[in-house]
C-alpha cells in the first residue's frame, strides 16, 4: 500500500515561533495533499487542499497567513504554523493522493505550543 | 454544507458484546469510507463502500452502504479490547480526495 510519512511526529515550540511540518509520499507521486487538524477526542477538520505547483485552497475560517502551505514537488508538502500560540496546539494530519485514487494518511504530528 | 452525522459518539461495552455505529447524511455520496484511529496516530482505512446496498465484511466487522447512498453502518460482532479506538466515517462526494468526516465514535471495549 501507499505510504505517507509526516515529520516530526511530535514537536514542542515556544509561543511566537514558527513550526514546519513535512508530509511526504514515499512510494507514489501525490498530485494532491490535504491538511487536517484534530483536537482531542474530536474528528478531523480539513484545513486546506494543496495541489503541486499551485496555491493551496483553504477551508472557511482557516487563516492562510497563519498556516502556510507549500507543495513544491509531487512528493512533498509542508505546513508552517507561523507565530504559534498555545491555541494552535493540536494534532495535525496530512493525506496524499494520486489522481483517481483514494487518499492515504500520514501518522500525524502532535504540536504543543508552550 | 454536506454533513455526516455519526452516532453514537461514545460507546463503552463489555468484551463479547455486539455494537453498531451509524453514519447518516442528507446528501448522496459516490463512496463512503470507514477509518479506525488510535491515539497519536493517523486514521487507517478499514473499507470503502461504493454501491448502494453494498455489504462488506472484514472479519468481525460488517459495513453496509444504504440503498440511496446517504447512510452507512458499521457493525462489530463479539467486540474485543483490541477493537478499542476512534471510528470515523468519511465521504468524498466530489471524487477529489477531499474527505468530510463524521464526528467520530469513541469505542471502549472492557475486558
Amino acid at each position: 500500500g501507499a505510504v505517507v510519512s509526516q515529520h516530526p511526529s511530535r514537536v514542542i515550540c515556544k509561543s511566537g515561533t514558527s513550526v514546519k511540518i513535512e508530509c511526504r509520499s514515499l512510494d507514489f507521486q501525490a498530485t494532491t495533499m490535504f491538511w487536517y487538524r484534530q483536537f482531542p477526542k474530536q474528528s478531523l477538520m480539513l484545513m486546506a487542499t494543496s495541489n503541486e505547483g499551485s496555491k493551496a485552497t483553504y477551508e472557511q475560517g482557516v487563516e492562510k497567513d497563519k498556516f502556510l502551505i507549500n507543495h513544491a514537488s509531487l512528493t512533498l508538502s509542508t505546513l508552517t504554523v507561523t507565530s504559534a500560540h498555545p491555541e494552535d496546539s493540536s494534532f495535525y494530519i496530512c493525506s496524499a493522493r494520486m489522481a483517481g485514487t483514494e487518499a492515504f494518511f500520514g501518522q500525524g504530528t502532535r504540536l504543543t505550543v508552550v | 454544507t454536506q454533513l455526516l452525522e455519526q452516532s453514537p459518539q461514545f460507546l463503552s461495552i463489555q468484551e463479547g458484546e455486539n455494537l453498531t455505529v451509524y453514519c447518516n447524511s442528507s446528501s448522496v455520496f459516490s463512496s463512503l469510507q470507514w477509518y479506525r484511529q488510535e491515539p497519536g496516530e493517523g486514521p487507517v482505512l478499514l473499507v470503502t463502500v461504493v454501491t448502494g446496498g453494498e455489504v462488506k465484511k472484514l472479519k468481525r466487522l460488517t459495513f453496509q452502504f444504504g440503498d440511496a447512498r446517504k447512510d452507512s453502518s458499521l457493525h462489530i460482532t463479539a467486540a474485543q479490547p483490541g477493537d478499542t479506538g476512534l471510528y470515523l466515517c468519511a465521504a468524498d462526494s466530489s471524487n477529489t480526495g477531499k474527505l468530510i468526516f463524521g464526528q467520530g465514535t469513541t469505542l471502549q471495549v472492557k475486558p
